[in-house]
């Protein structure tokens, strides 16, 4: 059970715009900055966002992120078919001092 | 280009130990805080331990308190994770990840390695 609460899984199709929701609670989404890593299985993890909605140098501006409250929005427009892979969202827990993650939402471009 | 590679995974039984290693290469190694991130099978991931840029703060998971220690070696840019008393539910991928701080203080993993699986089975 995770403490961040992802959808399992979006699709959409090619080209069209898709979210990802990431909710939380007081003691880490509400009071704290949120990541979004992007993941395919057998390769490393890759951060899309951090703080709430800034790029790493390198991501596109098809990848965009926002926080409102106690929960966190990941929203990619122009999908590709390379976009299709499992997005986890993460962020700081005052309460159990420790990154905590979402389960992770699987996304299909279909 | 910042790389991190993980060594060290394997099948072991229950109550047995493991080595995890991470090579980090391409950033000053000895400036950064670094952490093992795991994933079980079908589940997401877990934050397991963290270390600051110089060892001498560490963090761990309460389900792994106890028996996994985590370490470094600045000079051989090099982190390990000492895994004892294997149980099935540590069968996970385990990635090594550097830590960065957002602007409110905290932490975030900005860079990832791919991950060392461990199965711990009889």
């Amino acid at each position: 059970q995770s403490v961040l609460t992802q959808p399992p899984s979006v699709s959409a199709a090619p080209g069209q715009k898709v979210t990802i929701s990431c909710s939380g609670s007081s003691s880490n989404i509400g009071n704290n900055y949120v990541s979004w890593h992007q993941h395919l299985p057998g390769t490393a993890p890759k951060l899309l966002i951090y703080d709430n909605n800034k790029r790493p140098s390198g991501i596109p501006d098809r990848f965009s992120g926002s926080k409102s409250g106690t929960s966190a929005t990941l929203g990619i427009t122009g999908l590709q078919t390379g976009d299709e892979a499992d997005y986890y969202c993460g962020t700081w827990d005052s309460s159990l001092r420790a990154v905590v993650f979402g389960g992770g939402t699987k996304l299909t471009v279909l | 280009d910042v790389q991190l590679v993980e060594s060290g995974g394997g099948v072991v039984r229950p109550g047995g130990s493991l080595r995890l290693s991470c090579a980090a290469s391409g950033f000053n190694f000895d400036e950064y805080g670094m952490s093992w991130v795991r994933q079980g099978p079908g589940k997401g991931l877990e934050w397991v331990s963290g270390i600051n840029w110089n060892g001498g703060s560490t963090g761990y998971a309460d389900s792994v308190k106890g028996r996994f220690t985590i370490s470094r070696d600045n000079a051989k840019n090099s982190l390990w994770l000492q895994m004892n008393s294997l149980r099935a539910e540590d069968t996970a991928l385990y990635h090594c990840a550097r830590r960065r701080y957002d602007s409110g203080g905290n932490y975030f993993f900005d860079y990832w390695g791919q991950g060392a699986k461990v199965t711990v089975s009889s």
